[in-house]
């Protein structure tokens, strides 16, 4: 099994809700990541997590909270998005944290505030 | 510090022609380089890797990139283009200890039947 599996793959929401997006991975990989990828963009790091702690936080503002239950799952808690934050959002990981750099991405979460 | 810069936003191609898609890079270490695919609405997909070993990488789907360190260039080729390379390419660089991939800005390739 190689694949990373994000859902949900479509989500709409307003700007008072509570969402989340979900990442599973069962590779046995021991650092995943959420990325952000905006239309006609590369995506940007937004966190990195190693053997289950958090290792990078690239400066996200306090409405995204991530989480990483155990070393197959990764979440990212949404919470009073703004319209700004419609997006492509990317699971990916890595055996272990950027030693080669191959990463394994989902198809990612494309969300839509209103 | 490490950075990539795609050359061309987008490259248009005829079906059975060649593909070239430019990238350089600029490292203050020794660098891996890859490419990346992004067809529409997926995510993205390693084509290829150079980490110091052979100079000229094979990849999936018949795509090919050879490391210049003179150019400091890591051009994407392919021989003959199919309809289903058409997508978005990313040439992207890390380093030994860093702890980040540097993405270009990405080239998106059409391929005209």
């Amino acid at each position: 099994d190689t694949e990373v599996t994000q859902t949900p793959k479509h989500l709409v929401m307003g700007m008072t809700n509570k969402k989340s997006l979900k990442c599973e991975q069962h590779m046995g990989h021991r650092a995943m990541y959420w990325y952000k990828q905006k239309a006609k963009k590369p995506p940007e790091l937004m966190f990195v997590y190693s053997y289950e702690k958090l290792s990078i936080n690239e400066s996200v503002p306090s409405r995204f909270s991530p989480e990483c239950p155990n070393s197959s799952l990764l979440n990212l808690h949404l919470h009073a998005l703004q319209p700004e934050d419609s997006a492509l959002y990317l699971c990916a990981s890595s055996q272990v944290a950027w030693n080669t750099g191959e990463l394994f991405f989902g198809e990612g979460s494309r969300l839509t505030v209103l | 510090a490490q950075s990539v810069t795609q050359l061309d936003s987008h490259v248009s191609v005829s079906e059975g022609t060649p593909v070239l898609l430019r990238c350089n890079y600029s490292s203050s270490y020794s660098p891996s380089l890859f490419w990346y695919v992004q067809h529409p609405n997926k995510g993205l997909q390693l084509l290829l890797k150079y980490t110091s070993a052979a100079t000229l990488v094979k990849g999936i789907n018949g795509f090919e990139a050879e490391f210049k360190k003179s150019e400091t260039s890591f051009h994407l080729t392919k021989p003959s283009a199919h309809m289903s390379d058409a997508a978005e390419y990313f040439c992207v660089v890390s380093a030994t200890g860093a702890n980040n991939l540097f993405f270009g800005t990405g080239t998106r390739l059409t391929v005209i039947p």
